[in-house]
């Protein structure tokens, strides 16, 4: 256990549908990570918080993906009019001197 | 800008040694090793900062080149809890420190009794 908790773990849903991911980081770590893997792939940056304040977004988040950091605590991540393509585990991480990953969040669009 | 990992896949018997490369086409500023099992998220092993680090714990250590291009992971008498894919995950010098990481492709390694 990293300490980095997510929810729900696993999400199946139907092409067109919003969802929602949340991440509770590590409390002293200020910098939080999405990251997004696929199968047989390495995660991929797609977005980091300092804070409150997003500093960086990954040209893969489309529009049709946001994400929120209120008060500098928990992350959500929000997928909105999801695609197949979408599926993926994705991934949040904090920062000490290591990045620490939470569990993930499996999502399955049907 | 990923770095490549080689080899792709490792096979090995309990015991005996692998050794896993990370390499860039430019200087980074860390590199984070991770192992994955299937279906859980990536667990840190060690982070290097320094050229010509050499670090690592128990039977797993890792070392970083003095142009800090390139690192290996060195896994030695392994074990069957080893198994798994393991991920550099590195950080561009000059990204402002940001923490963001690009990993590689991952290297899967599975170790047989």
């Amino acid at each position: 256990d990293t300490g980095v908790s997510q929810d729900p773990r696993h999400k199946i849903t139907k092409r067109g549908q919003n969802v929602t991911f949340r991440c509770d980081p590590i409390s002293e770590h200020n910098r939080l990570y999405w990251y997004r893997q696929t199968l047989g792939q390495g995660p991929e940056f797609l977005t980091y918080f300092q804070n409150e304040a997003q500093l960086e977004k990954s040209r893969l988040l489309s529009d049709r993906f946001s994400a929120e950091r209120p008060k500098g605590s928990f992350s959500t991540l929000e997928i909105q009019r999801t695609e197949q393509g979408d599926s993926a585990m994705y991934l949040c991480a904090t920062l000490g001197v290591e990045q620490f990953f939470g569990p993930g969040t499996r999502l399955t669009v049907l | 800008q990923q770095p490549v990992q080689s080899p792709q896949a490792v096979i090995l018997r309990e015991g005996e040694d692998a050794v896993i490369n990370c390499s860039s086409s430019k200087a980074l500023y860390s590199v984070h090793w991770y192992r994955q099992k299937h279906g859980e998220a990536p667990v840190f092993l060690m982070i290097l900062l320094k050229g010509g680090e050499q670090k690592g714990h128990e039977k797993i250590s890792a070392s970083f080149n003095e142009k800090k291009q390139q690192s290996s992971l060195y896994l030695t008498a392994s074990q069957l809890s080893y198994s798994g894919t393991y991920f550099c995950g590195t950080e561009m010098t000059g990204s402002g420190n940001t923490g963001k990481l690009i990993f590689g492709q991952g290297t899967t390694l599975q170790v047989k009794p």
